[in-house]
């Protein structure tokens, strides 16, 4: 079956270091996105692609940074991690650009900066 | 611009009793509009959505929504609720004109009490 992926399902690492989060799909999907989660404030969208060397940023993009180099992933790297990055992090894609297309997400990675 | 209103961060409801989760959004276009579920330790399931068909939407589990125009309301609702119903509900928005971006609500929590 066709799914998404995210890895690594947990990490901690320490202020400053760079940090890279990956997400694969097998679907296909033209369309990656990457949100964070965090108590209050629902999901956030930090990146997304509409496809192959397409990127865009979102909402909370600052002190991150992906690149699509083919259809399936979308690593989202913290190119120097801070403390108020600590969150969880979803990847999910979809097929279409319109509206209605639903976004299919992945199981989330759980990162803590100290 | 868009954006979405989850009334009520926290609902508990008895086991067997109507589940109401509240959503309100704003748009200036026509909307989709979209429900997720996430269990704990998990990534976002959709529930349902609606993509200006009918407007009373059916989806998995027993639960249904109607998209009201005039109220711009999309309310989650299920006529009896199980304990397996416990976990965080999302309600998010989105518009062609966007691409396939979604505005997510700040999420509620619904607790089952048996």
């Amino acid at each position: 079956d066709a799914e998404i992926t995210q890895s690594p399902r947990h990490k901690i690492t320490e202020t400053g270091r760079q940090v890279t989060l990956a997400c694969h799909q097998t679907w296909n999907h033209n369309n990656m996105f990457w949100y964070r989660q965090d108590l209050g404030h629902g999901l956030r969208l930090i990146h997304y692609s509409y496809g192959v060397q397409d990127t865009n940023k979102g909402e909370v993009s600052d002190g991150y940074s992906v690149s699509r180099s083919n259809t399936e992933d979308l690593p989202l790297t913290l190119e120097s991690a801070a403390s108020s990055q600590t969150s969880v992090y979803f990847c999910a894609s979809s097929p279409g650009l319109a509206g209605g297309s639903t976004q299919y997400f992945g199981p989330g990675t759980r990162l803590t900066v100290l | 611009a868009q954006s979405v209103t989850q009334l009520g961060s926290h609902v508990s409801v008895s086991e067997g009793a109507l589940v109401l989760l509240r959503c309100n959004y704003s748009s200036s276009v026509p909307p989709y509009l979209f429900w997720y579920v996430q269990y704990p330790n998990q990534g976002l399931q959709l529930l349902l959505k609606y993509t200006s068909a009918a407007t009373l939407v059916k989806g998995i589990n027993g639960f249904e929504a109607e998209f009201k125009k005039s109220e711009t309301s999309f309310h989650l609702t299920k006529p009896s609720a199980h304990m397996s119903d416990a976990a965080e509900y999302f309600c998010a928005v989105s518009v062609t004109n966007t691409g396939n971006q979604f505005y997510f609500g700040t999420g509620t929590s619904l607790t089952v009490i048996p």
